[in-house]
């Protein structure tokens, strides 16, 4: 079965530059997520987009922005990297905006910011 | 508020031996969902499984067991016969259906080492 897919896998920038993370839900899913991991800690909730428009936020820094486009995919843009930007970025996928059917979570995007 | 407890945050155990990982949970809603995840050194994210608050019923599959008391907040998870493929952190997970939220709230994780 197709499952949600994150690119790219690994990804490696510099100080005060921009990352695009991209996220593609399985289809006919109609509701992303984004969560960030840092080391060590556990996946913190960034964003949720159901039918291409924002549906909840949580702490995602003003630096970061996303949206959800017509298919359904998602992209994470990141502006201003710093350090503590340095985590694991998941994202899942949902039919719905409601969570009873649990997530499905991409293999994640490993961002190192150097 | 929500909040996902995970006291245990490193557990080592024999092959074969069982292992209990232990979580607790608050929350007001009267609907919620508890979920565990497992990340293995890899880094994906697994759905092992998912309960509502209205189930507590336990669960079996294969090797592994779900414990749900609603009457002490707590959704325990049980490996039998431990294999060492079974090495990763365990997450468990809360979801408030009642309160509008649509993420998950996780707990700090179990770090599960299985010794040959």
């Amino acid at each position: 079965a197709a499952g949600v897919i994150q690119s790219p896998r690994h990804l490696i920038k510099e100080k005060r530059e921009t990352a695009t993370l991209k996220c593609y839900p399985i289809p006919r899913h109609d509701t992303v997520y984004w969560y960030q991991q840092g080391p060590g800690q556990d996946p913190q909730f960034l964003i949720s987009f159901y039918e291409k428009m924002q549906s909840d936020k949580g702490s995602i820094p003003d630096r970061f922005s996303a949206q959800q486009f017509s298919d359904y995919h998602s992209e994470l843009n990141m502006s201003s990297l710093e350090l503590g930007d340095s985590a694991l970025y998941f994202c899942a996928s949902s039919y719905g905006q409601k969570t009873n059917y649990g997530y499905t979570f991409g293999s994640g995007t490993r961002l190192t910011v150097v | 508020a929500q909040k996902v407890t995970q006291a245990q945050t490193e557990i080592s155990v024999v092959e074969k031996e069982d292992v209990t990982l232990d979580c607790v949970y608050e929350t007001r809603d009267t609907t919620y969902y508890l979920f565990w995840y497992k990340q293995p050194p890899s880094g994906e994210l697994v759905f092992l499984i998912r309960r509502n608050s209205f189930d507590e019923q336990n669960e079996i599959s294969g090797r592994y067991s779900w414990n749900f008391q609603k009457s002490t907040s707590s959704f325990n998870f049980t490996i039998t016969a431990s294999q060492v493929v079974d090495s990763a952190v365990y997450f468990c997970a809360l979801s408030e259906a009642g309160g509008g939220a649509n993420n998950l709230f996780f707990g700090t994780g179990t770090r599960l080492t299985v010794i040959p």
